[in-house]
């Protein structure tokens, strides 16, 4: 079954640290990871895309990261800034098409 | 661009009223998403169309549930009849192609069914 889990559920961090986010899926034939940021009440906004030949993908401050062999991804934010706070969402496309999962996403919490 | 518009922000209707969701795509993009989010689960693609025609609607929860992209500019998602379960966001997203697949989503629609 095609699915796509993300950790923590949620994470609280104080400005200015660092934190990564987690991705495990078990979805084929793997087309592509995509990595969104999603503030309250907005739409989810793309921060990086990676296909199988890709192992890192880097977006200002923002560093994802693939390995395809164990189906892992995970988002490194550095430095994070108030603005940060949002929902991170996993998520992975099946070859051929638009057929997307989507993981449930992680709550991040920055305090100043 | 003004990016992907969806109207309305808000919606409050009465169970087993019809709800038209609409979206206007950012210009040239050749795909255009619907998409529901709810917090028991999370995002869901409900249907796609490729050049205004529908691809996948694979998603659509039930024959309640229409959507419709009469040009390359404008689609709706409409509900009829709807019901409480059907309380969620809507959001709409476009893309240019297969090979970015970089979707830029809409604000979405804050529909609640009495």
């Amino acid at each position: 079954k095609n699915q796509v889990e993300q950790s923590p559920q949620s994470l609280i961090i104080l400005e200015g640290k660092n934190c990564t986010l987690q991705c495990n899926y078990t979805v084929s034939p793997f087309s592509n990871l995509r990595w969104y940021k999603q503030d309250t009440g907005r739409g989810p906004v793309s921060l990086t895309i990676m296909t199988f030949s890709e192992n890192t993908k880097s977006n200002g401050r923002y560093t994802a990261t693939l390995d395809a062999d164990t189906k892992q991804s995970s988002l490194h934010i550095t430095a994070s800034q108030l603005s940060d706070s949002a929902s991170y969402i996993c998520v992975v496309s099946v070859t051929g098409g638009f057929k997307t999962i989507f993981g449930a996403g992680t709550r991040l919490f920055v305090k100043a | 661009d003004a990016g992907v518009i969806q109207s309305p922000r808000h919606e409050v209707t009465e169970m087993g009223q019809e709800v038209t969701l609409r979206c206007k795509p950012i210009s040239g993009h050749d795909y255009l998403f619907w998409y529901r989010q709810t917090m028991m689960r999370g995002l869901e693609l409900l249907i796609y169309f490729n050049n205004n025609v529908p691809i996948d609607d694979s998603g659509m929860p039930e024959d309640r549930f229409s959507a419709k992209m009469p040009n390359a500019s404008f689609s709706t998602l409409k509900i009829q009849p709807s019901e409480p379960r059907d309380s969620a966001v809507y959001f709409c997203a476009s893309t240019p192609g297969l090979a970015k697949n970089i979707q830029y989503f809409g604000a979405g629609t804050r529909l609640s069914v009495l």
